[in-house]
């Protein structure tokens, strides 16, 4: 079955210090893997989006970064968090006429 | 591209009274239509889509929605909520017949149920 995996489900980090939320996708091959963000639980944000291997666009400038070393697996990143980086993190893979499914998300607290 | 306007930011109901959640959308192409649940600290589910044939599409949990192409509309709806019901619900977009084509959100209603 098709399944997506993402962690850690909650977060608390301190201002500049690094992040790395890991997101894996399992039973299908070559999904378009997404990253978005909610703030204050409302409005999805699209951050990035990756069509393969080493393929990432980014939508909005910012204080973060996306990889994608193997097929299924997305990774979102910084080196030095932002107060503003808080919000609730979400990982997706698209679904031929079935539209996104989506992880279980990540809470991330910068203090 | 496409666009999705969500009519409403917050609606609240009694419990037992029907909802309706309103959608609209545009494009210049056409589009598969998607209706998402997310309660608190979760991720998004479906809970149902259009893509073509019947107008009338029936999900999960007792929702249904319309699709009407003359008034680019897809509005939710349910005739008897429930507390559980309590939520965020995401309208979406996608262009039809293109593999990968993305997702365009609307910003979301918040369905309040109250007892």
């Amino acid at each position: 079955s098709q399944t997506i995996h993402q962690w850690p489900a909650t977060l608390v980090q301190p201002v500049g210090s690094p992040l790395s939320l890991e997101c894996t996708v399992e039973g299908t091959s070559n999904p378009n893997l997404y990253w978005y963000r909610q703030a204050a639980g409302r409005g999805l944000q699209l951050l990035f989006y990756s069509v393969g291997i080493g393929q990432i666009s980014s939508e909005v400038p910012q204080n973060l970064s996306a990889s994608r070393p193997q097929d299924r697996q997305f990774i979102l990143s910084s080196k030095k968090l932002l107060l503003s980086d808080s919000g609730f993190y979400l990982c997706a893979w698209s679904v031929w006429r079935g539209g996104y499914t989506f992880g279980s998300g990540t809470r991330l607290t910068v203090v | 591209a496409q666009s999705v306007t969500q009519l409403d930011s917050q609606v609240p109901v009694f419990e037992e009274a029907p909802v309706e959640l309103r959608c609209n959308y545009s494009s210049s192409v056409s589009v598969y239509l998607f209706w998402y649940v997310q309660y608190p600290n979760q991720g998004l589910q479906l809970l149902l889509k259009y893509l073509s044939g019947s107008t009338l599409v029936k999900g999960i949990n007792g929702f249904e929605a319309e699709f009407n192409k003359s008034q680019t509309s897809f509005h939710l709806r349910k005739p008897s909520v429930h507390i559980s019901d309590t939520a965020e619900y995401f309208c979406a977009v996608s262009e039809a017949e293109t593999s990968g084509s993305r997702l365009t959100f609307g910003e979301g209603t918040q369905l309040t149920v109250n007892p």
